[in-house]
């Protein structure tokens, strides 16, 4: 089974921080073809969670630019500039290249 | 707009069946992608469960294979979790999802539910 492991699991901020999120997978998530299925999303109470970024680096529609993917094999980074109040909640990575399998979360919280 | 919207009991009792309907306004269940159910557990850890696709074809987490049924309903454009022999460890928050294309969301869960509460308990 893959594991995946988010760090680290609580990140207190300021707003206008900048911010990045590990998410370490326990085998590379790049496929024989060569496509790597990892996504990012954010988790507000009472919400449902909400996609940011796709396929590593691909901004969903209506996100901000201020979020950001990169990474490969089995390390990637969300970046988060500029940190706003709306940003507060939780953030989990999702590999779906062997199945799927979550990060266990990093809580974005005020300082 | 693509919306999703669970609905069951929030109450089941242990060695019971969870019973569960997801219903999807705005997109047609058999016109593509998989549609999927993930469940949190009290302390947040997120658990794909499975899904069943648009040609009806299904996947589950091989940790719950031999409890879990996920099926469909194509005329009220609706799928179901049907999840056996429960004990307090299912209790959780359910929520299902659409799993989206490969060019629009490269097979990320792009559409979720609102979710549903679960508690297993006699």
């Amino acid at each position: 089974d893959v594991v995946v492991t988010q760090t680290p699991l609580s990140l207190p901020v300021s707003f206008g921080d900048q911010v990045s999120i590990s998410c370490r997978s326990s085998q590379s998530l790049a496929n024989s073809y060569g496509n790597t299925y990892l996504s990012w999303y954010l988790h507000k109470p009472g919400q449902s969670p909400q996609l940011l970024i796709y396929g590593i680096s691909n901004r969903f529609s209506g996100v901000p630019d201020r979020f950001s993917g990169s990474g490969s094999g089995t390390d990637f980074t969300l970046k988060i500039s500029t940190i706003k109040p709306e940003d507060l909640g939780m953030y989990y990575c999702l590999q779906g290249t062997h199945q799927y399998t979550f990060g266990g979360g990093t809580k974005l919280e005020i300082k | 707009d693509v919306q999703l919207q669970e609905s069951g009991p929030g109450l089941v009792k242990p060695s019971q069946s969870l019973s569960l309907t997801c219903t999807v306004t705005g997109y047609s269940i058999t016109s593509d992608y998989a549609w999927n159910w993930i469940r949190q557990f009290p302390g947040n850890k997120l658990e794909w469960m499975g899904y069943i696709s648009y040609s009806g074809s299904t996947s589950y987490n091989p940790s719950l294979k031999s409890r879990i049924s996920i099926t469909r309903d194509t005329s009220k454009n609706q799928f179901f979790l049907q999840l056996n022999s429960v004990t307090t460890e299912d209790t959780a928050t359910y929520y299902c999802a659409r799993r989206g294309g490969m060019t629009t969301a490269y097979l990320a869960m792009d559409y979720w539910g609102q979710g549903t509460s679960v508690t297993v308990s006699s």
